[in-house]
């Protein structure tokens, strides 16, 4: 079993504030880490992939981070609005197969 | 595309009973993964199939719980006999499985309550 971590578990911030948050996995038999938004009462929805040491990307005001050889992702929204309330997934994809390992996600409240 | 279809969306049922959860893929996807979520263990990968072929199933609780993909567009996922323990939201997954890391896309999940 891989361990996937995400940290921290919840997070409650003001509208506007910026925060960021962890993933954390094994740093060998890297292949892809992948972001996921999940609302509630919804289906997990793809934010990135990210394959690349060093990679960044950007999607509005959100934006992730990858160090594949110490083996950690961040996750930065700037600017939190209420609507990015939602739990934030990331995956693990092993050069192994196709599977992901998720981690267990970070529960973030933006407070209007 | 209508995107990842899964029915029932909510089931009910009692000990002992058979329960099926039914996946449609996203046209054209060649991979397609069944997750059970619960509140202890996040989202487990059950059992994986590539090109309609079981690749993956060492998530599989036990000997209860099977899975079959007939076709290209369309699975199950089969509790026999259903446990209380087995009540959890399962989620299909599926992706364009061309290579490792393809994105994968979620249906909205079957809620399992098993009395």
């Amino acid at each position: 079993i891989l361990n996937v971590e995400q940290s921290p578990q919840s997070l409650h911030v003001q509208e506007g504030d910026s925060t960021n948050f962890t993933c954390s996995f094994p740093s060998s038999n890297f292949y892809a880490l992948h972001w996921y938004r999940w609302e509630t009462a919804k289906s997990p929805e793809a934010l990135f992939v990210m394959t690349l040491n060093g990679d960044e990307k950007k999607k509005g005001r959100i934006s992730a981070t990858l160090n594949t050889k110490e083996g950690y992702s961040y996750l930065y929204i700037k600017g939190s609005q209420p609507e990015d309330s939602a739990t934030y997934l990331c995956a693990f994809n092993p050069n192994t197969g196709n599977q992901f390992y998720f981690g267990t996600g970070t529960s973030l409240t933006v407070i209007p | 595309d209508a995107g990842v279809i899964q029915s029932p969306r909510h089931e009910v049922t009692e000990m002992g009973q058979e329960v099926t959860l039914r996946c449609k893929p996203i046209s054209g996807h060649n991979s397609l993964f069944w997750y059970r979520q619960t509140m202890m263990r996040g989202l487990e990968l059950l059992i994986y199939f590539n090109n309609n072929v079981p690749i993956d199933d060492s998530g599989m609780p036990e000997d209860r719980f099977s899975a079959k993909m007939p076709n290209a567009s369309f699975s199950t996922l089969k509790i026999q006999p259903s446990e209380p323990r087995d009540s959890a939201v399962y989620f299909c997954a599926s992706s364009l499985g061309l290579q490792d890391g393809d994105t994968q896309y979620f249906g909205p999940g079957t809620r399992l309550t098993v009395l």
